[in-house]
């Protein structure tokens, strides 16, 4: 069974700093593409950015481009993702997602960790 | 970037009753379409990809069509756990997704 369990969360002040994990199992975790998608209180989704299973492509959603940095460490089946610069708008609860192998066949979600941006 | 439009923004249906929910994308997304089940204080849950395939463990109430820029999610006849709120994704362009703001379905 596919778990994804996501951790990291708090609250921040504008300006500060952030750092979420997502721990995986259930799947080869270095053969799939992973994602983060965030939605803010109340709101719809938004696709952050995304990771190539071996680390070599990465792409970001222009709103946290050179804010925000998306890792992995595949020894230990686990997806992070930095976030500097937070600002109140970045304010959401961020999901960790298994994304595509060589074909994309949906997302599979885990339970979210909710960031907080306030002074 | 492609925009996702999702209607009607609420839809009130009774228990038994089937529903039909709508998405459509500003330009063709061919059939690179998902759909995913959100309810409250729940991750999203794949429901549909690649437009009209059912993912694993999805029952056969849900069913998808479309392709190009007009696409459904039907649920032939509702149960009270189909209650929830809608979001179809385009992914013509992989990774740079984006979804639907969503169709609220709730019970009539």
């Amino acid at each position: 069974e596919v778990q994804l369990v996501e951790s990291g969360g708090g609250l921040v002040q504008p300006g500060g700093s952030l750092r979420l994990s997502c721990a995986a199992s259930g799947f080869a975790f270095s053969s799939y593409a992973m994602s983060w998608v965030r939605q803010a209180p109340g709101k719809g989704l938004e696709w952050v950015s995304t990771l190539s299973g071996a680390g070599g492509s990465i792409y970001y959603a222009d709103s946290v481009k050179g804010r925000f940095t998306i890792s992995r460490d595949n020894s230990k089946n686990t997806l992070y993702l930095q976030m500097t610069s937070l600002t109140v708008d970045d304010t959401a609860t961020y999901y960790c997602a298994r994304d595509a192998t060589s074909i994309f066949r949906g997302l599979y979600w885990g339970q979210g960790t909710l960031a907080t941006v306030s002074s | 970037e492609i925009v996702m439009t999702q209607s009607p923004g609420t839809l009130s249906v009774s228990p038994g009753e089937r529903a039909t929910l709508s998405c459509r994308a500003s330009q063709s997304v061919s059939k690179n379409l998902a759909w995913y089940q959100q309810k409250p204080g729940q991750a999203p849950r794949l429901l549909i990809y690649d437009a009209s395939t059912r993912a694993t463990g999805v029952p056969g109430r849900f069913s998808g069509s479309g392709s190009g820029t007009d696409f459904t999610l039907t649920i032939s006849s509702l149960q009270s756990e189909d209650f929830a709120i809608y979001y179809c994704q385009q992914y013509n362009k992989w990774p740079y997704y984006t979804f639907g703001q969503g169709t609220n379905l709730d019970i009539k």
